[in-house]
């Protein structure tokens, strides 16, 4: 039961974008629109950021926002700020009413 | 509001077993299906095991299969994780998390326990 490849880090100065992608297959992202992503920092419990691919909980800022292409899902930060580092993860549904998380991105604002 | 507080977590002996425990307060706990992931500290998550409102549906991680069985007890609020014949790399910090209604994603979760598995 693999998980989801991320980029182990990504890294950009205040008020870059960057992005963090996300890539599966058919059986999970690529076959549905259910991937969402979670924000982690040290020591904290995830936080959900982004729900069915594109969509915000109450209370998140517009500054992230998600997409998907085929089998890879996107995580996109803009207006990047010291406070958003922290690992992130996108999880998807998979086939079997099992679910997949990504292998993890550490985000560092330099 | 929502809280997940999970208890049970410590050290355990390979082949021993282990209960771990998620009390639920702040929602109507039997209109929500509940998850188990679990992380080893410094590495990345791993969902480990789901069920359905009414215990109808219960899933395993492959990793875990055959060895660990979820329940829950809706009249008490609470989520259980069982741990048959655990293993060293069982060793994690277990979350509870909360799935969302009609949805596929996890919106609430607990602080976490942590397990030991070592000789």
């Amino acid at each position: 039961q693999s998980a989801l490849t991320q980029p182990a880090s990504v890294s950009g100065s205040p008020g870059q974008s960057i992005t963090i992608s996300c890539r599966g297959t058919s059986s999970d992202v690529g076959g549905h629109d259910f991937v969402s992503w979670y924000q982690q920092h040290p020591g904290k419990v995830p936080r959900l950021l982004i729900f069915d691919v594109t969509n915000r909980p109450s209370g998140v800022s517009n500054r992230f926002s998600g997409s998907k292409s085929g089998s890879t899902a996107s995580l996109t930060i803009s207006g990047l700020q010291a406070e958003d580092e922290a690992d992130y993860y996108c999880a998807s549904y998979r086939s079997s009413a099992k679910y997949v998380f990504g292998t993890g991105t550490r985000v560092t604002v330099l | 509001e929502v809280m997940l507080v999970e208890s049970g977590g410590g050290l355990v002996q390979p082949g021993r077993s282990l209960r771990l425990s998620c009390a639920a307060t702040g929602f109507t706990f039997d209109e929500y299906a509940m998850h188990w992931v679990r992380q080893i500290p410094g590495k990345g998550l791993e969902w480990v095991s789901g069920i359905t409102w009414n215990s109808g549906s219960r899933d395993y991680a492959e990793s875990v299969k055959g060895r660990f069985s979820i329940s829950r007890d809706n009249a008490k609020n609470s989520l259980s994780l069982h741990m048959h014949n655990p293993r060293v790399e069982d060793t994690a910090l277990y979350f509870c998390v909360r799935q969302q209604q009609l949805a596929d994603y996890f919106d609430s979760w607990g602080q976490g326990t942590l397990v030991t598995v070592s000789s």
